[in-house]
Formats: structure tokens, sequence, C-alpha cells
């Protein structure tokens, strides 16, 4: 079974330049999620989608992230403009149940420098 | 916001000893997860134990959940060098609600 894939790897910006980041989960799992990852922290939640809608985007900061899922499929995450507090790892998940738990798949995630 | 809180931060040890974590967490849960990250990498699923587990062995992984004190411990037994990497616990409060992870632990096994 194929993982989590994202892209791209690596990527370095200006500050108040624009950055988008692209997901595309395990086949066939519905539900997907981005999380931040501040270099010394835990994974933080931005937004959780079920298919194609949102479920939970209570901590994603809307006035400069936005993220969307249009075919219920693959996924990107986009930040504009972007600020220093934003450097981090971010990670795309999927999941699925499997014998009554949710079970999860992480990519290897984007690492995005903002100078 | 975070639910988890590891300890220690960080841990540096000899191959062969063990290595423990704990985790502690605020509310209810549904589930305690707990994954290992190596540096610059995704998140690895280790092992899992419900809610109404209190112990979970997965190879050299052993896992104790309490409840009543809303925390968790990973024991890594004979550790080995490959075992470098940080660790994290992350808890699931319902079927619907996404996890919630600690600030993580760095294990350093010295060969």
């Amino acid at each position: 079974e194929a993982g989590v894939a994202q892209s791209p790897r690596y990527k370095i910006i200006e500050k108040r330049q624009s950055v988008a980041f692209w997901c595309n989960p395990i086949s066939g799992h519905a539900t997907l999620y981005w999380y931040q990852q501040i270099l010394g922290q835990g994974p933080k939640l931005l937004i959780q989608f079920q298919n194609n809608g949102v479920v939970d985007d209570s901590q994603l900061p809307k006035d400069r992230f936005s993220a969307e899922r249009l075919k219920g499929v693959d996924s990107t995450l986009k930040i504009q403009p972007a600020k220093l507090e934003d450097s981090a790892v971010y990670l795309c998940a999927s999941s699925q149940w499997l014998a009554g738990v949710r079970g999860y798949t992480f990519g290897s995630g984007t690492r995005l420098t903002v100078v | 916001s975070q639910q988890g809180e590891e300890d220690p931060q960080a841990l540096s040890i000899q191959e062969g000893e063990n290595a423990t974590m704990n985790c502690s967490y605020k509310t209810s849960i549904n589930n305690l997860q707990w994954y290992r990250q190596n540096s610059g990498r995704g998140l690895v699923h280790l092992i899992l134990i419900r809610s109404n587990e209190r112990e979970k062995h997965s190879g050299r992984l052993r896992v104790t959940l309490d409840t009543s004190k809303k925390s968790s411990s990973l024991l890594i037994t004979a550790s080995r060098a490959a075992d470098t990497a940080s660790y994290f616990c992350a808890t699931e409060n319902s079927g619907n609600t996404p996890l919630v992870f600690g600030k993580g632990t760095r294990l350093s096994v010295i060969a």
C-alpha cells in the first residue's frame, strides 16, 4: 500500500511570499488532516477534512492559511502571506476505520523555512 | 492546543538499557497512541492502547495506561542505537476527533 505523499519536501521563502503544499492521501481514506509541527514541539492540528468537507478548522489561522480538498482526494494547504513564525514542518495524514479503531498514516512532511 | 505532556523532554541512555517515557493528558480519551519520529521524517505509529486496557506489549515495547491518573508510559527494552528518535504520545477523545499530540521526548541511545 502506498503511503501518504507530500510535496515539496523542502521550501524556503521570504516573509510575505506565498507558498502551497500538496498532499495525496492513501487511496480510500476519507479523512485527511494537516498538522503544523514547530521545531521542538509536537504536531498541532490545523484542519481536518471528511471527504471534501471541513470537519474542524478551529486552529487554522484563516487570515493567512487556507486549505481545500475539492474532489475528496488530494489536498492543498496555502499560506499567504507567510510570516517568520510559520517556519515549521507541515504534516499531512489520512485515516480509516479498522477493527473499531481509526488508523492514521502520516506523510514525511514539508519543511518550510521563512526568512 | 496540546493535550499531553511527555516526561522527560530528553533522555540519553546506553545501548542495551531500558528507556521509559511518560505521558500525561487532561481530558477523557478513547485511546492513546505512541509515535516515533526520526529527525526530519514523518511520524510512525508504534502502539495503541484503548481506554479500557491497562497494559499492552509489542516486541520490545510495553505501554501502560492509568486512566484514573490520566497518564501513560512507554517502555523500550534493550534499546538500540536505531531507537534514537523523538517519541510522542497522542490521544483520541472520540472516533471523530483528531489526534492531539504531546510535546515529545527526545531519546538518544549511545552505542
